[in-house]
């Protein structure tokens, strides 16, 4: 299957600091990415939906100035989250959808996520 | 009313046996439907898309209920490494507007020796 390089996978920092996180499609143009929040034990929740040359789409109670989106080319989207606090401690992944003829049959891809950290 | 909503289980089955899984959808007007495997703190991946007829792959099968708005997998001969939890996915246009992808909170499954 098609594959998504997530990186750093693992992160810890002070709080108050903002972490950048990467997402790339390795062999695949990926036009729409999505960036999903794990804590342990519960579900996936969808943050946002990063659109290359435009703006993100985020979810209902997602802070848009708290973790910035940036979808730069179709191959790489970004997630930075600005001064990071414990509760941002999370599990984050991305995912990229694979092109297909039509949206209907398109599947996701998922990196291998990033766990953040934030003393 | 979830859009996608799954049993949470756990399950907790031993080696060998069959178990099955079920997952439902609000918005008829679906498109397409998968089921994803998530090891703990991994990434989920896919392990199968969901066709009309049913399908199988090994000692998995799935199916899709669109009159009943269901589908399900079923899992035979179940092995320690099956242990993982089981993530029902739906791609569509929901009542939140737009083309999306809905993943299902994810039923646990435990195979035991």
């Amino acid at each position: 299957g098609a594959v998504v390089s997530q990186h750093p996978s693992w992160v810890i920092c002070k709080s108050g600091t903002s972490v950048k996180i990467e997402c790339r499609s390795l062999d695949f143009q990926a036009t729409t990415m999505f960036w999903y929040r794990q804590f342990p034990k519960q579900s996936l929740m969808l943050m946002a939906t990063s659109n290359e040359g435009s703006k993100a789409t985020y979810e209902q109670g997602v802070e848009k100035d708290k973790f910035l989106i940036n979808h730069a080319s179709l191959t790489l989207s970004t997630l930075t989250v600005t001064s990071a606090h414990p509760e941002d401690s999370s599990f984050y992944i991305c995912s990229a959808r694979s092109p297909t003829p039509g949206q209907g049959m398109a599947i996701q891809y998922f990196g291998a996520g990033t766990r953040l950290s934030v003393l | 009313r979830k859009e996608v909503e799954q049993d949470p289980g756990p399950f907790n089955v031993p080696e060998g046996a069959t178990v099955a899984f079920n997952c439902t959808y609000s918005n008829s007007a679906s498109q397409s439907f998968f089921w994803y495997r998530q090891d703990c703190r991994k990434e989920p991946k896919l392990l199968m898309s969901v066709y009309s007829s049913g399908n199988e792959d090994g000692r998995f099968t799935a199916q899709l209920n669109r009159a009943s708005q269901y589908i399900s997998l079923l899992i035979r001969d179940s092995k320690l490494s099956d242990s993982a939890t089981y993530l029902c996915v739906v791609n569509g246009r929901f009542d939140t507007g737009g083309f999306k992808t809905i993943f299902g909170a994810g039923t646990r499954l435990f195979v035991k020796a």
